[in-house]
């Protein structure tokens, strides 16, 4: 089966500071990969994602390459902020896959406390 | 700025009363999810449709939940009776089979079972 696997929190930082949240997965067939954020009280929102192997998906200063040989997915941001302060999911789903196509397979979370 | 609303957003009840919530997805997308967050758990899928036939819903409690869609643009989640442990947040999302791959989830209910 689909499973991801990430860093479990939470992570402080001072602002500023260089953020890596590692994902690692296990898939059948050939995932596309995704990285959502939380904020409090709200939905999940689609921060990156990455269809295929060495693929790297960034958005806002957020960047994570598809790495296929070490089936990881990590999340960089090299100077983060206050703004930031949410919980990241990992997720991957293995489109085309019959009945669960488009599945999306969710890693724990990372919750991220950035501090000025 | 086309987006999935779910409501009511907060539900308190009491132990044994009956739930639904309802959410709308994207117009055009014909795909909906079902999630519960908890703390404990994180995210769950419970149930999820393609073109408004149930698909899986392999996660779903089978004795108190139900999930219908009874058109494209109306999907609904019951529990009933409600129980205390089905007290967490409630996800609905969309996306459109065949495209983006990109599901795009709405505001949660928030479900307070005393």
């Amino acid at each position: 089966g689909n499973s991801v696997t990430q860093m479990e929190g939470p992570v402080t930082l001072s602002e500023e500071a260089f953020l890596t949240i590692n994902c690692t997965y296990t898939a059948t067939g050939y995932p596309s990969l995704f990285w959502y954020v939380q904020y409090p009280g709200e939905g999940l929102q689609l921060l990156l994602k990455a269809t295929k192997a060495d693929d790297k998906g960034s958005n806002k200063g957020f960047e994570a390459t598809y790495r296929k040989e070490t089936t990881s997915f990590h999340l960089e941001k090299g100077s983060v902020q206050v703004s930031d302060s949410a919980v990241y999911f990992c997720a991957l789903s293995v489109p085309y896959s019959g009945a669960g196509s488009y599945q999306l397979t969710f890693g724990k979370g990372t919750k991220l406390s950035v501090i000025p | 700025d086309a987006r999935v609303t779910q409501t009511p957003r907060d539900k308190v009840t009491e132990m044994g009363q009956e739930v639904t919530m309802r959410c709308q997805p994207i117009l055009g997308h014909n795909t909906v999810f079902w999630y519960r967050q908890t703390m404990m758990q994180g995210l769950e899928l419970l149930a999820y449709f393609r073109n408004r036939a149930p698909l899986d819903d392999s996660g779903m409690p089978k004795d108190r939940f139900s999930a219908e869609m009874p058109d494209a643009t109306l999907a609904t989640l019951k529990i009933q009776p409600s129980e205390p442990r089905d007290s967490a947040v409630y996800f609905c999302a969309s996306l459109l089979a065949g495209d983006k791959n990109e599901q795009f989830f709405g505001p949660g209910t928030r479900l307070t079972v005393l």
